[in-house]
């Protein structure tokens, strides 16, 4: 399996564009999160899907970001408009059921930077 | 915050020693699991601790955890370089009808050849 893949790997945008960030999870995982990593914050679940739906996005910082899973193998997180702090790492992690431990599967991340 | 914290924030050791890292919380967990997370990449997790649970190993990795000091403790024997990373502790917290898991903000290890 090739893991969770998310792209781009690096993003660099000037203030007020959209940014669409993208996460494949690892094929029969059910379960999808967002994270978003800062110097100043550390580790943040912005949300997170069990079989596409939304579940808890009370992590996600404002109206500006918006997360979807139209179908098993494809999520996004979307900034509209961006803005400077947005700046970060952003990862996707996966897991499946019967893990019930939680264990996450990371992908690599996306690093955003808004100019 | 339910997070949790680690310390020491940073440890530089030479190769060969032992690197221990503490990390603390605050309410009641189901489990508790280390991840690694090289320079650049995704977190990676090591090895997990239920909570009935007081030590596990794998390989050179040692896990312990006091639940009534809310604390664990990861100790790696015989570090090598190739251990240089960082180091977070997440813990899993029932909430919502999920285990939600609230990571801390990580030790940063150096291991010197």
């Amino acid at each position: 399996d090739a893991g969770v893949i998310q792209s781009p790997r690096h993003e660099v945008t000037e203030m007020g564009q959209e940014v669409t960030l993208r996460c494949k999870p690892i094929s029969g995982h059910d379960y999808l999160f967002w994270y978003r990593q800062t110097m100043m914050r550390g580790l943040e679940l912005l949300i997170y899907f069990n079989n596409n739906v939304p579940i808890d996005d009370s992590g996600m910082p404002e109206d500006r970001f918006s997360a979807k899973m139209p179908n098993a193998s494809f999520s996004t997180l979307k900034i509209q408009p961006s803005e400077p702090r947005d700046s970060a790492v952003y990862f996707c992690a996966s897991r499946v059921t019967g893990n019930g431990a939680n264990v996450l599967t990371f992908g690599a991340g996306s690093r955003l930077t808004v100019l | 915050s339910q997070q949790g914290e680690e310390d020491p924030q940073a440890l530089s050791i030479q190769e060969g020693e032992n690197a221990t890292m503490n990390c603390s919380y605050k309410t009641s967990i189901n489990n508790l699991q280390w991840y690694r997370q090289n320079s650049g990449r995704g977190l990676v997790h090591l090895i997990l601790i239920r909570s009935n649970e007081r030590e596990k190993h794998s390989g050179r990795l040692r896990v312990t955890l006091d639940t009534s000091k809310k604390s664990s403790s990861l100790l790696i024997t015989a570090s090598r370089a190739a251990d240089t990373a960082s180091y977070f502790c997440a813990t899993a917290h029932f909430s919502g009808g999920y285990n939600k898991l609230i990571f801390g903000a990580g030790t940063r290890l150096a291991v010197h050849p």
